[in-house]
């Protein structure tokens, strides 16, 4: 399968940006998106990005890509305790999506 | 609105017992649905996809199995559970919403094999 990979951790103060990473291999790939979540719940899609942008923003949220280096960054403007959660990047080849294995995020008040 | 529904939400079972988790799916008609295991602190392994009713694609050798006897209806089996087999299985469905594949999860299964 395709490789996406992340940071494990991330700690951050609240009212800080926090930055996620991921890369992933399949250039061929149309579409990446962000996912979310919170301890013992199942994933909420935060946003996806089209391959042929560079960046969209969402309220607080803000995603980069840049595909020469197949890197794409989710970016939290005013980390709130709330934000607190697995950050899952993944991309669509063909029928399946592959996931990165997570970003826990850990905010502190 | 489309709602995905898991259950059971938690289930401990012996070692070389069978297993059924079913999940469905509302407000939608010819999902693709997926089965997806995650172990404690790690990211999702695919384990099944389905195009359509009886169309399975298994991604990994394992003692599971999964059906979709109906549209909206993904069942994952076992006949005999091993420890290994332990985490938190996600259902999940996708969709094409404004020429984008779209996937949307379910709240999960957690399984505990002692």
């Amino acid at each position: 399968g395709e490789d996406v990979e992340q940071s494990l951790f991330l700690s951050v103060r609240e009212g800080d940006s926090s930055v996620i990473n991921c890369t992933y291999t399949d250039s061929s790939s149309t579409y990446l998106y962000w996912y979310k979540q919170e301890p013992g719940a199942g994933l909420q899609l935060l946003t996806y990005i089209f391959s042929n942008m560079d960046m969209k923003q969402d309220q607080r949220l803000t995603v980069l890509l840049n595909k020469k280096d197949k890197h794409l960054s989710l970016r939290i403007a005013d980390t709130q305790t709330g934000d607190s959660a697995i950050y899952f990047c993944a991309e669509r080849s063909f029928n399946k999506f592959y996931f990165g294995s997570g970003t826990k995020l850990n905010v502190k008040p | 609105s489309q709602t995905i529904h898991q259950w059971p939400a938690t289930l401990v079972q012996p070692v070389g017992s069978p297993l059924s988790l079913e999940c469905t799916v509302e407000g939608t008609s010819n999902p693709n649905l997926y089965w997806y295991r995650q172990a404690a602190g790690r990211g999702l392994q695919l384990l099944f996809y389905s195009v359509g009713i009886g169309q399975i694609s298994s991604e990994v050798p394992q003692n599971l199995s999964a059906s979709r006897p109906q549209d909206r209806q993904f069942i994952l089996s076992s006949k005999k559970l091993l420890l290994s087999d332990s985490g938190f299985y996600l259902c999940a469905w996708s969709t094409l919403e404004r020429d984008v594949e779209t996937q949307y999860f379910g709240p999960g299964t957690r399984l505990l094999v002692l």
